[in-house]
C-alpha cells in the first residue's frame, strides 16, 4: 500500500517568515495530494490540494509543489501569522483511499 | 448542510465494555471513511464504504472492531470488547467522490480505562 513520510515533525518560525513542509510517497500510481490543517481539538480541514497533472498550485499565502519523478511534494506558507499555528498533514491517494503523513506541528511565534 | 455529524463527542468507558460510535455523512456523499487518530500512530484509515458497501477494511486492527453502514445516512463503528489501547479520537469523513476533499466530522474522543 501507499506510504507517506512527512518532515519535519515540528517547525517553529518567527511571524512573517516562510515555512516549508515536505512529504514523500511510495506509490507511483498516486495522483491526488491534499494538505489538511488541524487546529488543537478540531477536525482536519482541507487547505489546498494538487493533482498530478500540475507541478505547482498557489492560493494566496499557500503554495504546493509536486515532483512526480522524485515522488515528493511540499507545502509552502509565506508571511506566516500566529493563526497559521496548527498541525499540518499531507496525504496521497491509493485508489480511493487517502494515506496521511505523520503530521507537522507548526508554531508561529509573534 | 450541517456537515458530518458524529456521536458521542466524548466517551469514557471501562475495559471490556462495548463501544458504539455513530456517524451521519453529508447528504449526497457516496464515500464514507473511518479514521483513528493517536499521537503515536497519527491518522490511520480503518475502513471505508462506497454506496454503503465496505470496500477496504484492511486497516481494522483486529476482530474486536466492526463497522456497518445500513443506509446512505448512517454508519457505526463498534469495539467489543474495548481495551485501553483503543483510546483515541475516531473521525468519520465523507466525500462526494473517490478522490477528492474529505469532509471530517468533529470526532469522537474515546477513553478506555
Amino acid at each position: 500500500g501507499e506510504n507517506v513520510e512527512q518532515h519535519p515533525s515540528t517547525l517553529s518560525v518567527q511571524e512573517g517568515d516562510s515555512a516549508v513542509i515536505k512529504c514523500t510517497y511510495s506509490d507511483s500510481a498516486s495522483n491526488y495530494f491534499p494538505w489538511y490543517k488541524q487546529e488543537l481539538g478540531k477536525r482536519p480541514q482541507l487547505i489546498i490540494d494538487i493533482r498530478s497533472n500540475v507541478g505547482e498550485k498557489k492560493d494566496q499565502r499557500i503554495a504546493v509543489t509536486l515532483n512526480k519523478t522524485a515522488k515528493h511534494f511540499s507545502l509552502h506558507i509565506t508571511e506566516t501569522q500566529p493563526e497559521d499555528s496548527a498541525v499540518y498533514f499531507c496525504a496521497a491517494n491509493a485508489g480511493n483511499m487517502l494515506t496521511f503523513g505523520g503530521g507537522t506541528r507548526l508554531m508561529v511565534k509573534p | 448542510d450541517a456537515g458530518v455529524i458524529q456521536s458521542p463527542r466524548h466517551e469514557v468507558t471501562e475495559m471490556g465494555q462495548e463501544v458504539t460510535l455513530r456517524c451521519k455523512p453529508i447528504s449526497g456523499h457516496d464515500y464514507l471513511f473511518w479514521y483513528r487518530q493517536t499521537m503515536m500512530r497519527g491518522l490511520e484509515l480503518l475502513i471505508y464504504f462506497n454506496n454503503n458497501v465496505p470496500i477496504d477494511d484492511s486497516g481494522m486492527p483486529e476482530d474486536r472492531f466492526s463497522a456497518k453502514m445500513p443506509n446512505a445516512s448512517f454508519s457505526t463503528l463498534k469495539i467489543q470488547p474495548s481495551e485501553p489501547r483503543d483510546s483515541a479520537v475516531y473521525f468519520c469523513a465523507s466525500s462526494p467522490g473517490g478522490t477528492g476533499e474529505l469532509f471530517f466530522g468533529e470526532g469522537s474522543r474515546l477513553t478506555v480505562l
